[in-house]
C-alpha cells in the first residue's frame, strides 16, 4: 500500500541554518505529495504540495521538489527562523490507489534556536 | 481559501459521558470528511472517513460503537465518543477535501479531549 518514511528524530538547530527533512514515499499509482505543518496544540496548515514529477512547491521560504526517480519529496528552507519551530509532516494521495485519504509520515519535531 | 472550523477546542469530561466534536467546512461543501486521532508526539492515525448521507467507513481496529460518525450534510460532521474512559484521552483531528481537482485537504484546528 501507500507509505510515506520520513527521516528519524528531532531536528535541532540554529536560527539562519539550512534545514532539510528527507521524505520518501512508495504508492502505486501517481500521487500528489504534501508537506504539512502542525503549531503547537493546533491542526494541519498545508505548507506546500506538488501534483506530478519535477513539480516544485514552495511557500514561506520552503521548498520540495517532486522526485520521481527517486520517490522522494525533501523539504528544504535556506535560513529558519525560530517561528519556524513546529512539527513537520510529508504526505500523499494516490486517487489512482481507490481512495481520498490522505498517507502521513510520522513527522518530524523542528527546534529552532536563536 | 477553504476553512474547516472545528469545535471545541478544548472538552474535559468524566469517565463515561459522551463528548461531541463538530467539524463543518465554512464556504466549501465536503462530500469527504477524515476524522484523525494523534497521540503525543506521534503522527495522525485515520479514523474513519465519513461519507456525507450514508455510513462511515472505519478503519481497522477502530470501534465504530465507540466512535460514532455522523455527516448529516455537506457542510458538517460530527464525531460523537461514547461512554469516553481516560484512555480515549488524545487529540482528534477533522479533515475535508476542499478541492478534489487539486487534491486540497483542510484541517480543522483539532480538539484536545482529556477524560478524567
Amino acid at each position: 500500500g501507500d507509505s510515506v518514511t520520513q527521516m528519524e528524530g528531532p531536528v535541532t538547530l540554529s536560527e539562519e541554518a539550512f534545514l532539510t527533512i528527507n521524505c520518501t514515499y512508495t504508492a502505486t499509482g501517481y500521487p500528489s505529495l504534501f508537506w504539512y505543518v502542525q503549531y503547537p496544540g493546533e491542526g494541519l496548515q498545508l505548507l506546500l504540495k506538488a501534483t506530478k514529477a519535477d513539480d516544485k512547491g514552495s511557500n514561506k521560504g520552503f521548498e520540495a521538489t517532486y522526485r520521481k526517480e527517486t520517490t522522494s519529496f525533501h523539504l528544504e528552507k535556506g535560513s529558519v527562523q525560530v517561528s519556524d519551530s513546529a512539527v513537520y509532516f510529508c504526505a500523499l494521495s494516490d486517487p489512482l490507489g481507490g481512495n481520498n485519504r490522505l498517507a502521513f509520515g510520522k513527522g518530524n519535531q523542528v527546534v529552532v534556536i536563536p | 481559501g477553504a476553512v474547516v472550523s472545528q469545535h471545541p477546542s478544548r472538552v474535559i469530561c468524566k469517565s463515561g459521558t459522551s463528548v461531541k466534536i463538530e467539524c463543518r467546512s465554512l464556504d466549501f461543501q465536503a462530500t469527504t470528511m477524515f476524522w484523525y486521532r494523534q497521540f503525543p508526539k506521534q503522527s495522525l492515525m485515520l479514523m474513519a472517513t465519513s461519507n456525507e448521507g450514508s455510513k462511515a467507513t472505519y478503519e481497522q481496529g477502530v470501534e465504530k460503537d465507540k466512535f460514532l460518525i455522523n455527516h448529516a450534510s455537506l457542510t458538517l460532521s460530527t464525531l460523537t465518543v461514547t461512554s469516553a474512559h481516560p484512555e480515549d484521552s488524545s487529540f482528534y483531528i477533522c479533515s475535508a477535501r476542499s478541492d478534489p481537482s487539486n487534491y486540497g485537504y483542510t484541517f480543522g484546528s483539532g480538539t484536545r479531549l482529556t477524560v478524567v
